[in-house]
């Protein structure tokens, strides 16, 4: 089955540099990579999403990138703020009939003032 | 419009005892999922129904943990003769399968605030 790795586990950045989390999925028929954010005690929230017939997509200060071939996807936060400090997750799917998602282990971000 | 509902919000139980942790998803969608969040750790997938589809129960820990949906809304996670490993925050998400939601696509699930479930 599907196998998601996310790195790194904790990531601290100053207020206004960029943070950038990497995952990593390993089947290949996956197609939808959803990143959601939780803030603490509260439930996880879609922040971004890409599907494998694009490589990029761009919301804002948030970015995602796809690479296929490597099967690796990768969030970008600029200009952070300390309301970024959450737990992200990464989720791997294969596609459109909502079969099972699988999460990443997440990354702690936590943006320093 | 209103989101995805949880109930309770909190359950304590003793060990040995039965649970039920009940979902209200989204109306008109057909997808509603499970999952497990114990502290500090990420989502653990339980179960899931697609419309009158046979739910995929491949990430049920035990026999002690089954699910039911009704009338293709409402769902509840039942754990029988609950452990003290049991105690975690359950979370449900649902989703919607078919026509648009602004940006954002069809198969992005929508989470409940979740049951923070605590077996003493």
């Amino acid at each position: 089955g599907e196998n998601v790795e996310q790195h790194p586990s904790t990531l601290s950045v100053q207020e206004g540099d960029s943070a950038v989390i990497k995952c990593t999925y390993s089947d290949s028929a996956s197609n939808y990579f959803p990143w959601y954010k939780q803030e603490l005690g509260k439930r996880p929230q879609l922040i971004i999403d890409i599907r494998s017939n694009v490589g990029e997509k761009k919301d804002q200060r948030i970015a995602v990138t796809l690479n296929k071939t490597a099967k690796h996807f990768s969030l970008h936060i600029t200009e952070t703020q300390p309301e970024d400090s959450a737990v992200y997750f990464c989720a791997a799917s294969k596609g459109n009939y909502g079969q099972n998602f699988v999460f990443g282990p997440g990354t702690r971000l936590s943006v320093l003032p | 419009g209103a989101g995805v509902s949880q109930s309770p919000s909190n359950k304590v139980t003793e060990k040995g005892k039965d649970v039920e942790l009940r979902c209200d998803p989204i109306s008109g969608h057909t997808a509603l999922y499970w999952y497990r969040q114990s502290l500090g750790q990420g989502l653990e997938f339980l179960i899931y129904f697609q419309g009158n589809s046979a739910p995929d129960k491949s990430g049920l820990p035990s026999d002690r943990f089954s699910a039911e949906r009704t009338g293709g809304s409402v769902s509840t996670l039942t754990i029988q003769r609950t452990q003290q490993e049991d105690s975690a925050v359950y979370l449900c998400a649902s989703s919607q399968l078919f026509g648009t939601s602004g940006r954002t696509s069809t198969d992005t699930q929508y989470f409940g605030p979740g049951t923070r479930l605590t077996v003493l």
